[in-house]
Protein backbone atom coordinates (compact mmCIF):
# COMPACT_ATOMS: atom_id res chain seq x y z
CA UNK A 1 0.00 0.00 0.00
CA UNK A 2 1.21 3.27 -0.73
CA UNK A 3 1.77 5.69 1.92
CA UNK A 4 3.53 8.32 4.00
CA UNK A 5 4.26 6.43 7.52
CA UNK A 6 4.91 8.37 11.02
CA UNK A 7 6.47 7.55 14.25
CA UNK A 8 5.97 8.15 17.15
CA UNK A 9 2.19 9.42 16.07
CA UNK A 10 1.93 10.87 20.01
CA UNK A 11 4.89 11.93 22.30
CA UNK A 12 4.76 13.67 25.49
CA UNK A 13 8.35 14.98 26.32
CA UNK A 14 10.01 17.55 28.62
CA UNK A 15 12.12 20.81 27.99
CA UNK A 16 15.34 20.84 25.87
CA UNK A 17 14.91 16.49 25.74
CA UNK A 18 16.00 16.14 22.00
CA UNK A 19 14.02 13.66 20.21
CA UNK A 20 12.65 12.39 16.19
CA UNK A 21 10.38 11.91 14.48
CA UNK A 22 10.75 10.07 11.88
CA UNK A 23 8.99 10.33 8.45
CA UNK A 24 9.23 7.23 5.58
CA UNK A 25 7.44 6.94 2.24
CA UNK A 26 7.07 4.11 0.20
CA UNK A 27 6.13 5.56 -3.09
CA UNK A 28 9.56 7.18 -4.35
CA UNK A 29 8.62 10.52 -4.24
CA UNK A 30 11.40 13.44 -4.70
CA UNK A 31 9.52 15.57 -2.95
CA UNK A 32 8.91 15.56 0.99
CA UNK A 33 7.87 18.15 3.64
CA UNK A 34 7.03 18.56 7.33
CA UNK A 35 4.34 21.07 8.42
CA UNK A 36 2.84 22.00 12.06
CA UNK A 37 -0.97 22.87 12.59
CA UNK A 38 -2.12 24.50 15.76
CA UNK A 39 -5.63 25.28 16.63
CA UNK A 40 -7.47 27.15 14.30
CA UNK A 41 -4.14 27.80 11.74
CA UNK A 42 -3.23 26.21 8.44
CA UNK A 43 -0.66 23.96 7.71
CA UNK A 44 2.61 25.63 8.12
CA UNK A 45 5.90 24.99 6.44
CA UNK A 46 8.84 24.13 8.63
CA UNK A 47 11.23 22.50 6.01
CA UNK A 48 10.96 20.72 2.95
CA UNK A 49 13.54 18.80 0.41
CA UNK A 50 13.48 18.74 -3.56
CA UNK A 51 15.56 16.02 -3.81
CA UNK A 52 18.35 13.87 -1.76
CA UNK A 53 20.66 15.66 -0.11
CA UNK A 54 18.52 19.09 -0.81
CA UNK A 55 16.78 20.48 1.90
CA UNK A 56 15.40 23.84 2.01
CA UNK A 57 13.42 26.33 4.75
CA UNK A 58 10.17 26.72 4.72
CA UNK A 59 8.01 29.90 6.83
CA UNK A 60 8.81 28.24 10.30
CA UNK A 61 12.32 26.45 10.62
CA UNK A 62 13.32 28.00 13.90
CA UNK A 63 14.09 25.24 16.72
CA UNK A 64 13.77 22.59 13.97
CA UNK A 65 16.37 20.53 11.55
CA UNK A 66 16.16 18.15 9.22
CA UNK A 67 17.93 15.64 6.97
CA UNK A 68 17.22 13.66 3.55
CA UNK A 69 19.93 11.46 3.03
CA UNK A 70 17.68 9.09 1.63
CA UNK A 71 14.60 9.30 -0.92
CA UNK A 72 12.24 7.20 1.31
CA UNK A 73 13.12 9.42 4.82
CA UNK A 74 13.16 12.48 6.12
CA UNK A 75 12.90 12.94 10.03
CA UNK A 76 12.51 16.19 12.22
CA UNK A 77 14.99 16.30 14.79
CA UNK A 78 13.92 19.04 17.39
CA UNK A 79 17.84 19.46 19.39
CA UNK A 80 16.16 21.42 22.17
CA UNK A 81 12.55 21.29 22.53
CA UNK A 82 10.69 23.79 24.11
CA UNK A 83 6.79 24.20 25.04
CA UNK A 84 6.18 26.32 22.19
CA UNK A 85 6.32 23.47 19.97
CA UNK A 86 4.08 21.14 21.17
CA UNK A 87 1.67 20.89 17.99
CA UNK A 88 0.51 18.34 15.78
CA UNK A 89 3.28 17.70 12.91
CA UNK A 90 2.37 15.91 9.55
CA UNK A 91 5.01 14.54 7.34
CA UNK A 92 4.03 14.58 2.97
CA UNK A 93 5.88 13.86 0.40
CA UNK A 94 4.60 14.05 -3.41
CA UNK A 95 6.45 13.03 -6.82
CA UNK A 96 7.57 16.10 -7.47
CA UNK A 97 6.58 19.91 -5.92
CA UNK A 98 3.64 20.53 -8.77
CA UNK A 99 2.15 17.75 -7.86
CA UNK A 100 -0.77 16.81 -4.84
CA UNK A 101 0.70 15.70 -1.62
CA UNK A 102 0.43 12.61 0.83
CA UNK A 103 0.04 13.17 4.10
CA UNK A 104 1.27 10.89 6.90
CA UNK A 105 -1.10 10.60 10.02
CA UNK A 106 0.29 13.09 11.87
CA UNK A 107 2.48 12.90 15.07
CA UNK A 108 0.63 14.70 18.21
CA UNK A 109 3.75 16.38 20.13
CA UNK A 110 3.21 17.68 23.85
CA UNK A 111 6.43 19.33 25.18
CA UNK A 112 6.39 19.91 29.56
CA UNK B 1 6.19 35.73 0.64
CA UNK B 2 3.01 34.16 0.42
CA UNK B 3 -0.19 35.42 2.21
CA UNK B 4 -3.44 33.20 1.48
CA UNK B 5 -7.03 34.44 3.09
CA UNK B 6 -10.26 32.01 3.33
CA UNK B 7 -12.96 32.40 5.20
CA UNK B 8 -12.88 31.02 9.01
CA UNK B 9 -16.19 28.87 9.16
CA UNK B 10 -18.89 28.31 6.83
CA UNK B 11 -22.92 26.39 7.17
CA UNK B 12 -25.12 24.87 4.57
CA UNK B 13 -27.65 22.50 4.19
CA UNK B 14 -27.34 18.95 3.58
CA UNK B 15 -28.46 18.79 -0.37
CA UNK B 16 -27.17 22.38 -1.51
CA UNK B 17 -24.26 23.86 -3.53
CA UNK B 18 -21.94 25.61 -1.46
CA UNK B 19 -18.42 27.92 -2.56
CA UNK B 20 -15.36 28.27 -0.58
CA UNK B 21 -13.22 31.09 -1.80
CA UNK B 22 -9.32 31.85 -1.11
CA UNK B 23 -7.33 34.90 -2.31
CA UNK B 24 -3.68 34.66 -2.25
CA UNK B 25 -0.84 37.42 -2.75
CA UNK B 26 2.47 35.51 -3.51
CA UNK B 27 5.91 36.17 -4.69
CA UNK B 28 5.70 33.21 -6.80
CA UNK B 29 2.89 31.06 -8.49
CA UNK B 30 3.40 27.43 -9.44
CA UNK B 31 -0.05 26.40 -9.03
CA UNK B 32 -2.99 26.17 -6.46
CA UNK B 33 -4.05 23.06 -4.31
CA UNK B 34 -7.61 22.40 -2.78
CA UNK B 35 -7.21 19.66 0.52
CA UNK B 36 -9.81 18.30 2.96
CA UNK B 37 -9.09 17.81 6.46
CA UNK B 38 -11.80 15.80 8.54
CA UNK B 39 -11.28 16.56 12.19
CA UNK B 40 -8.32 14.84 13.81
CA UNK B 41 -6.99 13.25 10.16
CA UNK B 42 -4.22 14.20 7.79
CA UNK B 43 -5.36 16.67 4.75
CA UNK B 44 -6.56 14.53 1.44
CA UNK B 45 -6.05 16.53 -2.02
CA UNK B 46 -9.24 17.95 -3.67
CA UNK B 47 -8.15 19.57 -6.82
CA UNK B 48 -5.33 21.42 -8.40
CA UNK B 49 -5.54 24.35 -10.70
CA UNK B 50 -2.37 26.13 -12.58
CA UNK B 51 -3.73 27.45 -15.64
CA UNK B 52 -7.20 29.82 -15.73
CA UNK B 53 -10.32 28.46 -15.64
CA UNK B 54 -12.63 25.36 -14.24
CA UNK B 55 -11.60 22.10 -12.93
CA UNK B 56 -14.40 19.73 -12.53
CA UNK B 57 -14.18 16.54 -10.53
CA UNK B 58 -18.04 14.51 -9.38
CA UNK B 59 -19.58 17.01 -6.82
CA UNK B 60 -16.25 19.26 -6.52
CA UNK B 61 -15.47 21.72 -8.67
CA UNK B 62 -12.30 24.36 -8.26
CA UNK B 63 -11.93 27.48 -10.09
CA UNK B 64 -8.20 29.94 -10.71
CA UNK B 65 -8.03 32.93 -11.93
CA UNK B 66 -4.66 34.00 -11.55
CA UNK B 67 -4.96 37.78 -12.55
CA UNK B 68 -7.26 38.19 -9.79
CA UNK B 69 -5.22 36.28 -7.37
CA UNK B 70 -8.19 33.86 -6.90
CA UNK B 71 -9.80 31.21 -6.58
CA UNK B 72 -13.19 28.78 -4.79
CA UNK B 73 -13.45 25.62 -4.55
CA UNK B 74 -17.27 24.58 -5.05
CA UNK B 75 -19.24 21.70 -3.34
CA UNK B 76 -22.55 20.50 -4.81
CA UNK B 77 -25.10 18.40 -3.52
CA UNK B 78 -23.79 18.42 0.00
CA UNK B 79 -23.61 15.25 2.12
CA UNK B 80 -23.54 15.07 5.85
CA UNK B 81 -19.54 14.12 5.62
CA UNK B 82 -18.56 16.82 3.66
CA UNK B 83 -18.48 18.54 7.08
CA UNK B 84 -14.48 19.33 7.33
CA UNK B 85 -11.97 22.19 6.73
CA UNK B 86 -11.13 22.98 3.56
CA UNK B 87 -7.70 24.16 3.11
CA UNK B 88 -6.05 26.34 0.41
CA UNK B 89 -2.57 25.50 -0.42
CA UNK B 90 -0.08 27.75 -3.55
CA UNK B 91 3.21 26.49 -4.32
CA UNK B 92 5.53 29.12 -5.02
CA UNK B 93 8.86 29.63 -5.93
CA UNK B 94 11.56 26.44 -5.44
CA UNK B 95 8.65 24.25 -4.04
CA UNK B 96 7.67 26.37 -1.14
CA UNK B 97 3.87 25.56 -0.44
CA UNK B 98 1.89 27.73 1.72
CA UNK B 99 -1.60 26.87 3.36
CA UNK B 100 -4.38 29.18 4.56
CA UNK B 101 -5.94 28.87 7.50
CA UNK B 102 -8.55 26.69 6.27
CA UNK B 103 -12.47 26.92 6.34
CA UNK B 104 -14.50 24.78 8.55
CA UNK B 105 -17.25 23.91 6.55
CA UNK B 106 -20.59 22.50 8.82
CA UNK B 107 -23.10 20.58 6.81
CA UNK B 108 -26.82 20.43 8.24
CA UNK B 109 -29.72 18.27 7.90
Amino acid sequence: EAQVTQNPRYLITVTGKKLTVTCSQNMNHEYMSWYRQDPGLGLRQIYYSMNVEVTDKGDVPEGYKVSRKEKRNFPLILESPSPNQTSLYFCASSSEPYNEQFFGPGTRLTVL
Amino acid sequence: GQNIDQPTEMTATEGAIVQINCTYQTSGFNGLFWYQQHAGEAPTFLSYNVLDGLEEKGRFSSFLSRSKGYSYLLLKELQMKDSASYLCAVIGNAGKSTFGDGTTLTVKP
